[in-house]
């Protein structure tokens, strides 16, 4: 069965720090891979997507992830981390040629000055 | 360009009453999906739509759930009657179905339910 695995439920960093939230999924062939963000009270945004080709690939708000075939691993990074950073982060699978989306059950970001 | 509405933001009902959710995609969207995200969890799909056809229904709860988009363009999702368990953000998305899984879901605010 599809799934995706985000194992850090609550991550805390002092603002200027760097910052790498993991995904991992599970899925016969590589899906499409995508991060969204939620902060409190809205809806999610897309931060980035991946589909194929080179497996670094940059998003919105200075974010970025890394696409580890190897290691069915699809993690998020920020090298420096503001405190409007801060939010909850799911990542999600999307099964080749359909419209689905399968969801992470989050990681929640906390940014200490 | 105006984003996925959703309405109410907020509904607190007792249990066993009926509740209705609304949702106004984006424009030009013909791909409209129905989420449930509890608590410290990620959204579920309940229901898909492509414009008013429901291609893929598979996690609605049809005893108590129903939804409906009449013209292919706004849509109802409902809980006839509501349960304790029912207690969720319900977020809606819409998106565009050619190039299939390679567009961005655009999701709505959401509507928070509290089920007492």
């Amino acid at each position: 069965a599809q799934s995706v695995t985000q194992p850090d439920i609550h991550i805390t960093v002092s603002e200027g720090a760097s910052l790498e939230l993991r995904c991992n999924y599970s899925y016969g062939a590589t899906p499409y891979l995508f991060w969204y963000v939620q902060s409190p009270g809205q809806g999610l945004q897309l931060l980035l997507k991946y589909f194929s080709g080179d497996t670094l690939v940059q998003g919105i708000k200075g974010f970025e992830a890394e696409f580890k075939r190897s290691q069915s691993s699809f993690n998020l990074r920020k090298p420096s981390v503001h405190w409007s950073d801060a939010a909850e982060y799911f990542c999600a699978v999307g099964p080749l040629n359909t419209d689905k989306l399968i969801f992470g059950t989050g990681t929640r970001l906390q940014v200490f000055p | 360009e105006a984003g996925v509405v959703q309405s109410p933001r907020y509904k607190i009902i007792e249990k066993k009453q009926p509740v209705a959710f609304w949702c106004n995609p984006i424009s030009g969207h013909n791909t409209l999906y129905w989420y449930r995200q509890n608590l410290g969890q990620g959204p579920e799909l309940l229901i898909r739509y492509e414009n008013e056809e429901a291609v893929d229904d598979s996690q609605l709860p049809k005893d108590r759930f129903s939804a409906e988009r009449l013209k292919g363009v706004d849509s109802t999702l409902k809980i006839q009657p509501a349960e304790l368990g029912d207690s969720a953000v319900y977020l809606c998305a819409s998106t565009h179905s050619r190039d299939r899984g390679r567009h961005e879901q655009f999701f709505g605010p959401g509507t928070r339910l509290t089920v007492l």
